[in-house]
């Protein structure tokens, strides 16, 4: 089956800075990979997906670049907010039309200093 | 307002003690799933279902057991506890569970379960 590794385990940064979280998946059929962000306490939501026909998505201060042929996928914070410190997941969804079946990767705690 | 709920929120329960966690929403969402939480190990899919009738494994259905009977609910059912399946459990529903590819299929998550089996 599908397995998702996830980098870093933590990420610290000051106010302002960029932060990175990378991921790798093992399935090539998985073709939507999709980034959660959890607060502390709360329910995981959805910040931005991206499709296996689509290089690079972006969204105000987010973006995620994914590379087929190396199989990795990576979420881009531009100017990060002390509000952004959460847990970070990704994900890849089995291959086919749908979605279906979601493989996580393990999760990355962000901390933005002010 | 258009959400996904789970009850109960809270249960401590001993091992071997059949118990069904209910999950419903209300948005006409034809895809459901189910996910455990534990500490290190990310969420973890259990089962999912892409429409009344269908359902599916995910990567740890071990020990669960859903039914889709209806479009707006999900239930996840423990035949047998045991102290392993101690965890925090969340339901999650989208609308046609990415079969649109044009656009965005946000999975919408329930507030969680937190399930302590003794």
């Amino acid at each position: 089956g599908e397995n998702v590794e996830q980098h870093p385990s933590t990420l610290s940064v000051q106010e302002g800075d960029s932060a990175v979280i990378k991921c790798t998946y093992s399935d090539s059929a998985s073709n939507y990979f999709p980034w959660y962000k959890q607060e502390l306490g709360k329910r995981p939501q959805l910040i931005i997906d991206i499709r296996s026909n689509v290089g690079e998505k972006k969204d105000q201060r987010i973006a995620v670049t994914l590379n087929k042929t190396a199989k990795h996928f990576s979420l881009h914070i531009t100017e990060t907010q002390p509000e952004d410190s959460a847990v970070y997941f990704c994900a890849a969804g089995a291959g086919g039309t749908s979605y279906g079946k979601l493989t996580f990767g393990q999760g990355t705690i962000l901390t933005v200093h002010p | 307002e258009a959400q996904v709920t789970q009850n109960p929120r809270y249960l401590i329960t001993v091992t071997g003690k059949k118990l069904t966690v209910t999950c419903s929403q209300n948005m006409n969402h034809e895809y459901m799933s189910w996910y455990r939480q534990d500490p290190g190990l990310g969420l973890r899919q259990i089962y999912y279902s892409m429409n009344v009738e269908v359902t599916d494994k995910g990567d740890v259905p071990e020990g669960y057991k859903v039914s889709r009977k209806e479009k707006r609910n999900f239930p996840l059912i423990l035949e047998s506890p045991s102290p392993n399946q101690t965890s925090l459990y969340f339901c999650a529903s989208s609308l046609r569970g990415g079969q649109d590819k044009t656009h965005t299929d946000t999975q919408y998550f329930g507030p969680g379960t937190r399930l302590t089996v003794l």
